[in-house]
């Protein structure tokens, strides 16, 4: 059974902090990404990667990073947390392929007070 | 204009009803169509894809791709209310056409409520 698997799924970080997302794939995919969705804002792409060391900015990449030093992991840093950045994070990833499933984890709600 | 729209809806349909979920788009590159489903709190899963134009059946579900009028519809026969969920419809080109690394772009979701 195939899997993505993200650290946490609920945590409660303060303003300035620096946040780590953790995600880990066990299906030898080459792509992963980070989304955050938002009511009414849908699914917005942070960051992707297609290989390990690469990444790529997505739609919305600003007061993030990212690391994938792993081809199972990619890890998602909120450099200094802000509470706009309180939302639901999902990690998913993806073989290289038309049409090809994302597999996505089960979300992180960060809260940011 | 945004590359996919989407009614965000909710969509509330008493059990048994017949349920049509539609998202139109704009990039004309777009050739793979998916649905995904996403119940409260969980990520979404893949439900249905379909390549270029025409129906695929699954069970209760059908999905319906009209690459001339760029509309896709996904139907739920029978509705149950396990159905209830955020249905997101997702599209993605053969070469690259947005959302990232060979990625997806999403439509905002519907929200369907099956009541009993």
């Amino acid at each position: 059974d195939v899997k993505v698997t993200q650290s946490s799924r609920y945590l409660v970080k303060r303003t300035g902090e620096k946040v780590f997302l953790e995600c880990v794939q066990d299906m030898d995919h080459e792509n992963m990404f980070w989304y955050r969705q938002d009511p009414g804002l849908g699914l917005r792409l942070i960051y992707f990667s297609y290989d390990v060391k690469m990444k790529e900015k997505g739609d919305i990449p600003e007061g993030y990073s990212v690391s994938r030093e792993k081809k199972e992991r990619f890890s998602l840093i909120l450099e200094s947390a802000s509470t706009n950045q309180t939302s639901m994070y999902l990690c998913a990833s993806r073989v290289t392929g038309g049409n090809t499933e994302a597999f996505f984890g089960q979300g992180t709600r960060l809260t940011v007070v | 204009q945004k590359e996919v729209e989407q009614d965000p809806g909710p969509l509330s349909v008493p059990e048994g009803a017949i349920v049509s979920l539609n998202c139109t788009y704009s990039n004309s590159a777009f050739q793979y169509f998916m649905w995904y489903r996403q119940y409260s709190r969980k990520g979404p899963e893949l439900l249905m894809y379909t390549y270029s134009s025409g129906n695929k059946e699954d069970g209760r579900f059908t999905a319906q791709v009209d690459k001339s009028s760029k509309y896709i519809s996904l139907f739920i026969r029978d509705s149950q209310p396990s159905d209830s969920a955020t249905y997101l419809c997702a599209m993605k080109g053969v070469m690259y056409s947005g959302g990232g690394a060979d990625g997806l772009t999403f439509g905002k979701g519907t929200h369907l409520i099956i009541q009993p």
